[in-house]
């Protein structure tokens, strides 16, 4: 069954320093959304890619977090510095074309620890 | 602003016992409104869309309902193992064939269910 693939799992990294996730959607998936998710929260959306172009980061905190996917297949969101309250599990999700009547199908996420 | 607020907030059930949770939105121009279930450490897992006032939806022990201001997951004699969180989020706005469609979640409803 075809799945969204995020690695790491799990993340522990020190104040300060840069973190980066990788993610590989769903194959012929040209949407790709990046969302953040605090313990106990809903997911936040971060990032919209429609192939390769950003339709959406007016959520990203851009003095921090960067995200890209240069050839509209994969994407890999970073942080630098990563500070405390990155602390989160951060989840990627595609779908078939953004727009009319599409369902997201979510990866496994990453869970961020900042120390 | 979308906005989704689902209730309540944490439900312990014993198992055959039914019940429903609500989720309350405010959009503007519902495009769908999905349900999707979470597992501790887990991405969230697709459920239902739903697109217009009065449809409804199935699937095993879940029905998922639909009005102009809200959204009820009815489930019918659970089970152990339907306890996770579920999570109700819309998608609003105008499609304009590949813009902005990130979906707006609420902040979902644990549910445990007691053998």
């Amino acid at each position: 069954e075809a799945e969204v693939a995020q690695s790491p799992r799990y993340k522990i990294t020190e104040k300060s320093q840069a973190v980066a996730f990788w993610c590989d959607p769903i194959s012929g998936h040209a949407t790709l959304y990046w969302y953040r998710q605090i313990l106990g929260q809903g997911p936040e959306l971060l990032v919209q890619f429609q192939d390769e172009s950003v339709v959406d980061d007016s959520q990203l905190p851009k003095d921090r977090f960067s995200a890209e996917r240069l050839k509209g297949v994969d994407s890999t969101l970073k942080i630098q510095p990563a500070e405390l309250g990155d602390s989160a599990m951060y989840l990627c999700a595609s779908t078939l074309r953004g727009g009319f009547k599409t369902e997201a199908f979510f990866g496994q996420g990453t869970r961020l620890t900042v120390v | 602003e979308d906005q989704v607020t689902q209730s309540p907030e944490a439900l312990r059930l014993q198992e055959g016992e039914s019940s429903s949770l609500n989720c309350s939105y405010t959009v503007s121009g519902l495009r769908g409104l999905f349900w999707y279930r979470q597992d501790p450490g887990k991405g969230p897992e697709f459920l239902f869309t739903l697109y217009s006032a009065g449809e409804e939806k199935e699937k095993e022990r879940l029905k998922a309902t639909l009005t102009k201001k809200e959204s009820f997951l009815h489930i019918t004699a659970p089970k152990p193992e339907d306890s996770a969180t579920y999570l109700c989020a819309v998608q609003g706005g105008v499609y304009s064939g590949g813009g902005a469609d990130g979906l707006t979640f609420g902040k979902g409803t644990h549910l445990i269910i007691q053998p």
